[in-house]
């Protein structure tokens, strides 16, 4: 069973500050990190899928870092807006080729205007 | 351009009765389809997965079947339900067999079991 940690499990921050949180996952058997952004009542939506050690990617002011021999991935926001708010997931694709995903528990990130 | 659709979005059941909810995945074929559950207090968990037409597999033990007659349809069953199978329901699509590709998410189903 692949165990994927998010931390922390809850962010208040203000509109304008920009923030992070963290996906851990066992380096073994790795493939990809899927990063995804749920509000409530509705699906969740891709952010990125990595799968290279170093990865960085970027969707506005959304970005997001992968280190695979250490096991962990960051999430950057910058300039937090309160459309940001949501429940951020990401989740472990293993070595095997069905696409199937471990999730983590999410980090729910509320942005106070 | 692809479209997944799930319904019913809300459904109240009674302890005991069936369960059928139904997925359906538009402007792609082939695609690889899963069934995921949120339980209250619990991340999304893999339930079922298929690769193809009458391909189906399970991750956990439950009280609950899938099933995909076509290739772009898939359903999630009970026979009857127990309250421990409330929770909220996700119908999910990919493109191909790569783990690499995005995994796209249909609207959930709210399952209360009464």
């Amino acid at each position: 069973i692949l165990n994927v940690e998010q931390s922390p499990q809850s962010l208040h921050v203000q509109e304008g500050d920009s923030t992070n949180f963290t996906c851990s996952f066992p380096s073994s058997n790795f493939y990809a990190l899927h990063w995804y952004r749920w509000e409530t009542a509705k699906s969740p939506e891709a952010l990125f899928v990595m799968t290279l050690n170093g990865d960085e990617k970027k969707k506005g002011r959304i970005s997001a870092t992968l280190n695979t021999k250490e096991g962990y991935s960051y999430l950057y926001i910058k300039g937090s807006q309160p459309e940001d708010s949501a429940t951020y997931l990401c989740a472990l694709a293993g070595g095997t080729s069905y696409g199937k995903l471990t999730f983590g528990q999410g980090t729910i990130l509320t942005v106070h205007p | 351009s692809q479209t997944i659709h799930q319904w019913p979005a809300t459904l109240v059941q009674p302890v005991g009765s069936p369960l059928s909810l139904e997925c359906t995945v538009e402007g792609t074929s082939n695609p690889n389809l899963y069934w995921y559950r949120q339980a209250a207090g619990r991340g999304l968990q893999l339930l079922f997965y298929s690769v193809g037409i009458g391909q189906i597999s399970s991750e956990v033990p439950q009280n609950l079947s899938a099933s995909r007659p076509q290739d772009r349809q898939f359903i999630l069953s009970s026979k009857k339900l127990l309250l421990s199978d409330s929770g909220f329901y996700l119908c999910a699509w990919k493109r191909g067999p790569s783990s690499g590709n995005t995994i796209y998410f249909g609207e959930g189903s709210w399952l209360t079991v009464v």
